[in-house]
């Protein structure tokens, strides 16, 4: 596809239930990212992807988020054991390195 | 503290005026971001810079490196402006921080 995917658009979760959140990058792009974005907020980081290698995982609020990008493209975000304070939408961009980063629709996520 | 401020966060303008966004932010930097956010949409990179100005179409983004500052303005807004703009800076990872925001309202 021409630009950044992500699936699903929209995720209900009960509080307790695990959850993945896809994104298909560019093609060709070597970094992808993960934001987080709560409402009325700015984004803000999560972790950063240089092809398949994990670069930086800093801003993962806890344990309980994991992040993986096994072949280098398709990177999926994973919750586990989901909390309220979890809602938000889930940006993910790619970029060729150092470049413009290109953004995805995001996933909003609701914790009931 | 933020490490990316934005001034003001919010803003209405009357079509046709001219709009002019801050964005101040505290350490070095290797680039800084302007990006455009729709309601419900998703977010579009406006410009990319690390030094001097650039234009595209009606706007225009500056910095200064040695006050730390940005700003973007709009000449001529028209209500289909109306958005959120944000400005991200990357320091020398890839990973972009972002200020909080500036919502803008254009009426015709």
């Amino acid at each position: 596809g021409a630009g950044v995917s992500q699936s699903p658009r929209y995720k209900v979760a009960k509080r307790g239930q695990d959850v993945a959140l896809r994104c298909d990058p560019i093609s060709g792009h070597v970094s992808l990212f993960w934001y987080q974005q709560a409402l009325g907020q700015g984004p803000e980081f999560l972790t950063y992807f240089q092809n398949e290698a994990q670069l930086d995982k800093s801003g993962l609020p806890s344990d309980r988020f994991f992040a993986e990008r096994p072949e280098g493209s398709v990177s999926t975000l994973k919750i586990q054991r989901t909390q309220q304070e979890d809602s938000a939408v889930y940006l993910c961009a790619s970029s060729r390195g150092g470049q413009v980063q290109y953004f995805g629709p995001g996933t909003r996520l609701t914790v009931t | 503290k933020n490490e990316v401020e934005q001034s003001p966060q919010n803003l209405t303008a009357q079509e046709g005026e001219f709009i002019t966004i801050n964005c101040s932010y505290s350490v070095g930097i290797s680039a800084l971001h302007w990006l455009q956010q729709h309601p419900g949409g998703g977010i579009v990179s406006l410009f990319m810079l690390s030094s001097g100005k650039k234009k595209h179409g009606r706007l225009i983004a500056t910095i200064n490196i040695q006050e730390k500052h940005s700003s973007l303005h709009i000449t001529a807004s028209h209500p289909r402006d109306s958005a959120v703009y944000i400005c991200a800076v990357r320091y020398y990872t890839d990973k972009l921080i972002f200020g909080t925001g500036t919502r803008l309202q254009v009426f015709p």
